[in-house]
């Protein structure tokens, strides 16, 4: 069955500092995958997805994530965190379950940025 | 700028009574979700709709769940009786993808249950 592993639940880090969240997938095909962010009392939204082609994918605010076959992995990263990132970050694997697609969750990251 | 919206943002009712939650998706879309999301369990997925067909509904609990799409502009989800295990934030998603394809989901902002 398809999965999806965020490894670490909660990351702190300091206000400028570069981040890089883990995301590790079990899928036999080529995966579509997502990151999504959840501020507190909000819903999610959507940063990046990845279909096809470039592994390397660019989303808002200043995100990235690396698609590597070899490793079953998604990192999400950015260069220069702002406190404004502080938040609930999701990664997400489209998998077939009961004969349709639907997104399968990881638990979540829970990021704090320190000023 | 389109957007899911969900209401109530905020409900509070006792254990028993019932309780119903809307959403209106994304003009366009074809597809629907409901997950529920608590610290213990994370997102679960708990009704999907196509095309305002249910096509999976195995997350939720049969006896007092049900989810529902009366037209192409609102999904409810009803609790009948409430308990307090359902407290939870329920999120609706909506999408547009085609038969056998995927595409992404946009949520709406959450309806927050709490069963006293």
């Amino acid at each position: 069955a398809q999965s999806v592993t965020q490894p670490d639940i909660h990351i702190t880090v300091s206000e400028g500092a570069s981040l890089e969240l883990r995301c590790n997938y079990s899928y036999g095909a080529t995966p579509y995958l997502f990151w999504y962010v959840q501020s507190p009392g909000q819903g999610l939204q959507l940063l990046l997805k990845y279909f096809s082609g470039d592994t390397l994918v660019q989303g808002i605010k200043g995100f990235e994530a690396e698609f590597k076959r070899s490793q079953s992995s998604f990192n999400l990263r950015k260069p220069s965190v702002h406190w404004s990132d502080a938040a609930e970050y999701f990664c997400a694997v489209v998998g077939i379950s009961g004969g349709y697609n639907k997104l399968i969750f990881g638990a979540g990251t829970r990021l704090a940025v320190h000023p | 700028d389109a957007r899911v919206t969900q209401t109530p943002r905020h409900k509070v009712t006792e254990m028993g009574q019932e309780v119903t939650m809307r959403c209106q998706p994304i003009l366009g879309h074809n597809t629907v979700f409901w997950y529920r999301q608590t610290m213990m369990q994370g997102l679960e997925l708990l009704a999907y709709f196509r095309n305002r067909a249910p096509l999976d509904d195995s997350g939720m609990p049969k006896d007092r769940f049900s989810a529902e799409m009366p037209d192409a502009t609102l999904a409810t989800l009803k609790i009948q009786p409430s308990e307090p295990r359902d407290s939870a934030v329920y999120f609706c998603a909506s999408g547009s993808s085609p038969s056998g394809g995927y595409n992404e989901q946009f949520f709406g902002p959450g309806t927050r249950l709490t069963v006293l």
